[in-house]
């Protein structure tokens, strides 16, 4: 049973370019969550998806945006690059119905702008 | 004021010692994770508690919710056990984690 699977692990951008990450949650799971985790911090709640919507968002720009496809994968957006979105980006996959009770992390994708 | 403190930052212990790590957070919490990060990033959910103390093993997580505070304790701590360890509540009535900064706990052998 295949967990949270996230794609690229690591990748390199120019400021000012454009980023898709991608997450393909845990079988049997619904709900993806996106967190944003800067170099030793704490993640912070970027946005939830639930059947293809943004169902919760943090405080993030719209340069920050989503998508949720009808297999329950998921696409993070990012434009407009800047050196400060250099983070690690973990998607978490739950139930609805379980909520944050029940996910299950992604290994991560490192991030580096420069 | 974060809404979640973890103390401490930084621990480092000999092989053997008894290790806590404590979490206080302001806001109404329905239940709490306590996450495991290796480096590389990947998280693992060690425990979810809403109430008492769980055991698996050589960790023990205890939460005391009037209190608003949890502790993770390893007990007899090995190398392996090096790593980040994150305190998560669940916020009361939505569906969302909030994290601590995390604590970077090393064990020398």
């Amino acid at each position: 049973d295949a967990g949270v699977t996230q794609s690229p692990t690591h990748l390199i951008k120019t400021r000012g370019q454009q980023v898709t990450l991608r997450c393909s949650p845990k079988s049997g799971h619904d709900t993806v969550s996106w967190y944003q985790q800067a170099l030793g911090q704490g993640p912070q709640f970027i946005f939830q998806y639930y059947e293809e919507e943004e169902r919760q968002r943090g405080n993030f720009p719209d340069r920050f945006s989503g998508h949720q496809f009808p297999n329950y994968s998921s696409e993070l957006n990012v434009n407009a690059l800047l050196l400060g979105d250099s983070a690690l980006y973990l998607c978490a996959s739950s139930q609805l119905s379980t909520g944050p009770s029940g996910y299950t992390f992604g290994s991560g994708t490192r991030l580096t702008v420069v | 004021k974060n809404e979640v403190e973890q103390s401490p930052q930084n621990l480092t212990a000999q092989e053997g010692e008894f290790i806590t790590i404590n979490c206080s957070y302001s806001v109404g919490i329905s239940a709490l994770h306590w996450l495991q990060q290796h480096p590389g990033g990947g998280i693992v959910s060690l425990f979810m508690l809403s109430s008492g103390k769980k055991k698996h093993g050589r960790l023990i997580a205890t939460i005391n919710i009037q209190e608003k505070h949890s502790s993770l304790h390893i007990t007899a701590s090995h190398p392996r056990d090096s790593a980040v360890y994150i305190c998560a509540p669940i916020i009361q009535g939505a569906q969302k984690l909030v994290f601590g900064q995390g604590t970077r706990l090393t064990i020398n052998p």
